[in-house]
């Protein structure tokens, strides 16, 4: 099993739907979590950080769950301009590890 | 406040030649980080540095080197390239505080043939 799985997609979905990403990791020890933004040919960018209690970002939800190991990010009323990949981060190893998933492609239609 | 920021944007090397890629930071951020991007897969650490003087192995470093001898720089020196070199390189910096929360600059294209 991978250390951190997400759909690659694309999830293609109209201007105004709510979407879900999840993000799967197999070290039950994992400590912190993270969402970052990747726009084609672009670097990554901070998105949000992932805390235990859930957090909210305007349209933007993220979620832990570490009984069943994954992270989720809702995105709520999506722009165009939501169109991008979602990549999860995932800390481990006493904060001194840093895994990438290959992120979720969102393309958001007109 | 330019933030992160890496030379060139655009390489092709042939095999066997070497590189230093260039990047740089303004932010006195003491963390500083090197990854590669390949198509269909996750970012991979190759090398970080806490702090001037001090570098570390990341999950990829065969084949390259860095230095730190600045807190501003942070350069990525690939000595032998090899076509499995092909990437996209980031660099990346952050505070010590919140050394996951990264600021990445516009990254390296390079080409190894």
């Amino acid at each position: 099993r991978k250390e951190v799985e997400q759909d690659p997609g694309p999830f293609n979905v109209p201007e105004g739907a709510t979407v879900a990403f999840n993000c799967t990791y197999s070290n039950s020890a994992s400590q912190s979590f993270f969402w970052y933004r990747q726009d084609c040919r672009k670097e990554p960018k901070l998105l949000m950080s992932v805390y235990s209690s859930g957090n909210e970002d305007g349209r933007f939800t993220a979620q832990l769950n570490r009984a069943s190991q994954y992270i989720s990010l809702l995105i709520r009323d999506s722009k165009l301009s939501d169109s991008a990949t979602y990549l999860c981060v995932v800390i481990s190893g006493g904060y001194q590890k840093v895994t990438f998933g290959i992120g979720t492609k969102l393309q958001v239609i007109p | 406040n330019a933030g992160v920021t890496q030379t060139p944007k655009f390489r092709i090397l042939k095999i066997g030649q070497s590189m230093t890629l260039q990047c740089a930071q303004d932010m006195n951020h003491n963390y500083m980080y090197w990854y590669r991007q390949d198509p269909g897969m996750g970012l991979k650490l190759i090398y970080y540095s806490v702090g001037a003087g001090i570098t570390d192995k990341g999950e990829v470093p065969n084949g390259y080197n860095v230095s730190r001898s600045t807190t501003e720089d942070f350069p990525l020196r690939l000595e032998l390239a090899a076509p499995s070199q092909t990437s996209v390189y980031f660099c990346a910096s952050s505070l010590d505080r919140d050394r996951w929360i990264q600021y990445f600059g516009a990254g390296t294209r390079l080409s190894v043939l």
